[in-house]
């Protein structure tokens, strides 16, 4: 079983939809979660974090977290074409310090 | 944010030859850095934990005599790959972590010929 399991996607949606992006760990130790963004050819970058069960918002992007479930999703409002990227999502337990990534979703916004 | 430089961003070799990447923390001290590989349209695998002042960790199927880091200082962790090959083609990446956030560097894409 892989550490953190994402639908690779392709998810299409139409310029101004919410997209909603989605991922499940398998190691309740987990402590803190992240979404990075990775456009082709380039490094990830950081988006959002989110450590405490809940939503968390920051702009168009919410970060949603049931630790219970062990999933976590990012929410994209009002998706631009700018927005089309690979989204990864990554876990890291506290004790080893690493992270560990999903394989990414695709994301391709429509004008 | 946080910076951290990887350089050269794309590097050409012949097969046989080594490559050097550096990865420099540039405004907060990395006691510990990592190194990724990412194929095409493929996740980031992780390499190996690197880690100042003592010997990296490696990840189960990561040859330690190919892929040499050395982290020298707070702020520098390489890596080299020995005795490239084609299929060691790949884009790496680094990271280091400051508190509990994950940093990256700008990759470099390597193709070997």
């Amino acid at each position: 079983q892989k550490e953190v399991e994402q639908n690779s996607g392709p998810l299409s949606v139409p310029e101004g939809a919410i997209a909603s992006l989605n991922c499940t760990y398998s190691d309740r130790g987990s402590q803190s979660f992240f979404w990075y963004r990775q456009y082709s050819g380039k490094s990830p970058e950081l988006i959002m974090f989110i450590y405490s069960n809940g939503d968390k918002e920051d702009g168009r992007f919410t970060a949603q977290l049931n630790k219970a479930s062990q999933y976590v999703s990012l929410l994209i409002r009002d998706s631009q074409p700018s927005d089309s990227a690979t989204y990864l999502c990554a876990v890291n337990r506290y004790n080893f310090n690493k992270f560990y990534f999903g394989s990414g979703t695709k994301l391709n916004v429509k004008p | 944010g946080a910076v951290v430089s990887q350089h050269p961003s794309w590097v050409i070799c012949k097969s046989g030859t080594s490559v050097k990447i550096e990865c420099r923390s540039l405004d907060f001290q990395a006691t510990t850095m990592f190194w990724y590989r990412q194929f095409p349209k493929q996740s980031l695998m992780l390499m190996a934990t690197s880690n100042e002042g003592s010997k990296a960790t490696y990840e189960q199927g990561v040859e330690k005599d190919k892929f040499l880091i050395n982290h020298a200082s707070l702020t520098l962790s390489t890596l080299t790959v020995t005795s490239a090959h084609p299929e060691d083609s790949s884009f790496y990446i680094c990271s280091a972590i400051r508190g509990t956030e994950a940093f990256f560097g700008q990759g470099t894409r390597l193709t070997v010929v």
